[in-house]
């Protein structure tokens, strides 16, 4: 069964530096999304990426955040700048169409620490 | 905006009852509903859906039912089983819309 696969699974990383999430998601789908979720919260959006652009975003995806589809199969989510409040599982998402009743894949995660 | 809550926290079931995991949406314009579930370590994953032109939909030991009157959601499990613990997520979106939004989540533990 396709899969979304995102690396690393936990990084761990000190306030101020920059931190890059990778996902790899179902080869033919065309969206991407990016969501977090703090310990015990609610998972959030972050961001929607299709065709190479952003299509939505949230307030949380503020200047500090960034994505990109580098290659043909890759999405990464970048923070540029890391804060202690950034800590949280970061979720890749994908889905083969955007609108609609439109299925969303997720990935197991990237566990990201801030010290 | 949209604001998703879930009525319980935590609900815990003997095996082999039925449990009802209930949520609550506030944007009427909401078309599309899904149910997630997280276990632990792992991603969202997708157990069933409804669109907004339906009150009930059924899937293998899960019917979902949309009271769009109330707007409320809820997810029932026939039979639980030891491996349907885990935290439940209600999940609304528009049909214009790409982002969904995710209810607080209700950790469910079925007892022995």
């Amino acid at each position: 069964e396709p899969e979304v696969t995102q690396t690393p699974s936990h990084q761990v990383t000190q306030m101020g530096q920059e931190v890059i999430l990778r996902c790899v998601p179902i080869s033919n789908h065309l969206y991407f999304y990016w969501y977090r979720q703090i310990l015990g919260q609610k998972v959030e959006f972050l961001v929607s990426f299709y065709n190479n652009e952003i299509s939505e975003k949230s307030e949380i995806f503020d200047d500090q955040f960034s994505v990109e589809r580098p290659d043909g199969s890759n999405f990464t989510l970048k923070i540029r700048s890391t804060k202690l409040e950034d800590s949280a599982m970061y979720f890749c998402a994908s889905s083969l169409t955007g609108t609609g009743s439109a299925e969303a894949f997720f990935g197991q995660g990237t566990r990201l620490t801030v010290v | 905006g949209e604001s998703v809550g879930l009525h319980l926290p935590t609900l815990s079931v003997q095996e082999g009852d039925n449990s009802i995991i209930n949520c609550a949406y506030s944007n009427s314009a909401s078309d599309y509903f899904i149910w997630y579930k997280q276990e632990s370590g792992k991603g969202p994953q997708f157990i069933i859906d409804i669109r907004s032109n339906m009150d009930k939909r059924q899937g293998q030991r899960v019917t979902v039912l949309l009271n769009k009157t109330v707007k409320h959601l809820s997810l029932q499990i026939a039979a639980t089983q030891p491996g349907d613990s885990a935290v439940y997520f209600c999940a609304v979106k528009l049909l214009s819309a790409r982002q969904l939004t995710f209810g607080s989540g209700t950790q469910l533990t079925v007892l022995p």
